[in-house]
């Protein structure tokens, strides 16, 4: 069972509108939990990193949480463009292992 | 991604052939990763290393085999292709130690008739 869930699978947002991104994780114990985007025929690229002492992390117009009690992480696009149509991929780190867990991704389009 | 480089980009075989994917990095860096990425499945570990002639399988291992002689080279081989091997391929590295985000290329994308 895979122990990365990312909702929703895929969105669609109008440009210049923020959404939301869930990932919700039962990998224990937690060492660190990383959010990539992935453009359409390139591989992933790092957005984010959190420890579990982290609440929060920002890049630009994303935003990443963190609650580590609930198991849950968010990624908060602000203010979306044409580029950020992508998949965000959450990835999640044991403390007490190399192997990456890796959810399945939710696709965001942006519309015009 | 500048520093990696996997060949070839796009591949069709049919099963029961052998397909060696190369992963070249420029950049001198110890830990390299194959992974494998299918619709509705986050990626896969296949088999990794943290040397040369130092490699360990992942999750997905059978059916793969890789080698690494030269620090910039990796290599995946799929001993007799099937068709479920057909998948995209990512190789990856890790460019401040084991803990520090991953670096993709862009994929070998193979397909398995």
């Amino acid at each position: 069972k895979n122990q990365v869930e990312q909702s929703p699978q895929s969105l669609i947002i109008l440009e210049g509108k923020n959404c939301t991104l869930q990932c919700n994780y039962t990998v224990s114990p937690f060492s660190n939990l990383r959010w990539y985007k992935q453009d359409t025929g390139r591989g992933p690229v790092s957005l984010t990193i959190m420890t579990f002492s982290e609440n929060t992390k920002s890049n630009g117009r994303y935003t990443a949480t963190l609650d580590a009690d609930t198991k849950q992480s968010s990624l908060h696009i602000t203010a979306s463009q044409l580029s950020d149509s992508a998949s965000y991929i959450c990835v999640v780190s044991p403390s007490n292992d190399y192997k990456l867990s890796f959810g399945a991704g939710t696709t965001v389009t942006v519309r015009a | 991604d500048a520093g990696i480089t996997q060949s070839p980009r796009h591949k069709v075989t049919e099963t029961g052939t052998p397909v060696t994917l190369r992963c070249h990095q420029t950049e001198n860096h110890r830990y390299m990763y194959w992974y494998r990425q299918d619709p509705g499945h986050g990626l896969r570990l296949i088999h990794y290393s943290y040397g040369v002639k130092d490699t360990d399988k992942g999750e997905v291992s059978d059916g793969y085999s890789v080698s690494r002689s030269k620090t910039e080279d990796f290599l995946l081989t799929l001993e007799s292709a099937t068709s479920s091997q057909t998948s995209v391929y990512f190789c990856a590295i890790n460019r401040q130690g084991a803990n520090s985000p991953l670096h993709f290329g862009n994929g070998t994308r193979l397909t398995v008739t």
